[in-house]
């Protein structure tokens, strides 16, 4: 059991690139979250899903799409990377609800764009 | 909003001794609060969560936090700190559409 997975590790994009983050879960949960890491700011999250075909803003949405075509992967995009962007990204994932809401994080993406 | 606040940017404490990681929140409705936990370069790991009952929770790593509803507090405690206890933690509470809301994190460093 993989728990949350994400790909790649870690990526130098140039300004205006564009990549994808893919997340995957083997836990059959049916809610995920793409999240990012500031020094000082805690987590603010990009978007989530609440099941497959579905995704919702976050708190910090611009600048980023997403899509749940499979119930256990959640891609995250950036159409053309900024140096705002540099950031730790991290996928999590959980159950919808009734008291199973702890949610279950990958290891990270190292993104710096310069 | 639901919201939390990690007062204090960094708890320095010897090895041996009790800590304490404080947390504040503000939400409207009953409160699901939660705490993680962050090595250097690793995800978050979920240490343990208040949903309804005993205001004491018991989590991983011997680590429990006291809920307080007339302070609005969910402090984080251990009472006897370890090394390799040094990490960031981060307080957090649910937010509708059951996303959670962080606070900044505070460092935890554990001198031998």
């Amino acid at each position: 059991n993989a728990g949350v997975t994400q790909t790649p590790k870690f990526r130098v994009l140039k300004t205006g690139q564009s990549m994808t983050l893919l997340c995957a879960q083997d836990m059959n949960h049916e809610y995920m979250y793409w999240y990012r890491q500031d020094p000082g700011m805690g987590l603010r999250l990009i978007h989530y899903s609440v099941g497959e075909g579905t995704t919702a803003k976050g708190e910090v949405p611009d600048g980023y799409n997403v899509s749940r075509l499979k119930k256990q992967n959640f891609l995250l995009g950036l159409e053309s990377a900024a140096p705002s962007q540099t950031s730790v990204y991290f996928c999590a994932s959980s159950y919808s609800s009734g008291g199973q809401e702890t949610q279950y994080f990958g290891p990270g993406t190292r993104l710096l764009v310069l | 909003a639901q919201s939390v606040a990690q007062p204090e940017d960094q708890v320095n404490v010897a090895e041996g001794n009790p800590l304490t990681v404080k947390c504040t929140y503000s939400v409207s409705g009953n409160p699901y609060l939660f705490w993680y936990v962050q090595y250097p370069n690793r995800g978050l790991q979920f240490l343990l969560k208040y949903i309804t009952g005993d205001n004491l929770v018991k989590g991983s790593y011997g680590f429990e936090a006291e809920f307080n509803k007339s302070q609005t507090s969910f402090h984080l405690k251990k009472p006897s700190a370890l090394v390799s206890d040094s990490a960031l933690y981060f307080c957090a509470v649910r937010d509708y559409g059951n996303k959670l809301v962080f606070g900044a994190g505070t460092i935890l460093r554990v001198k031998s």
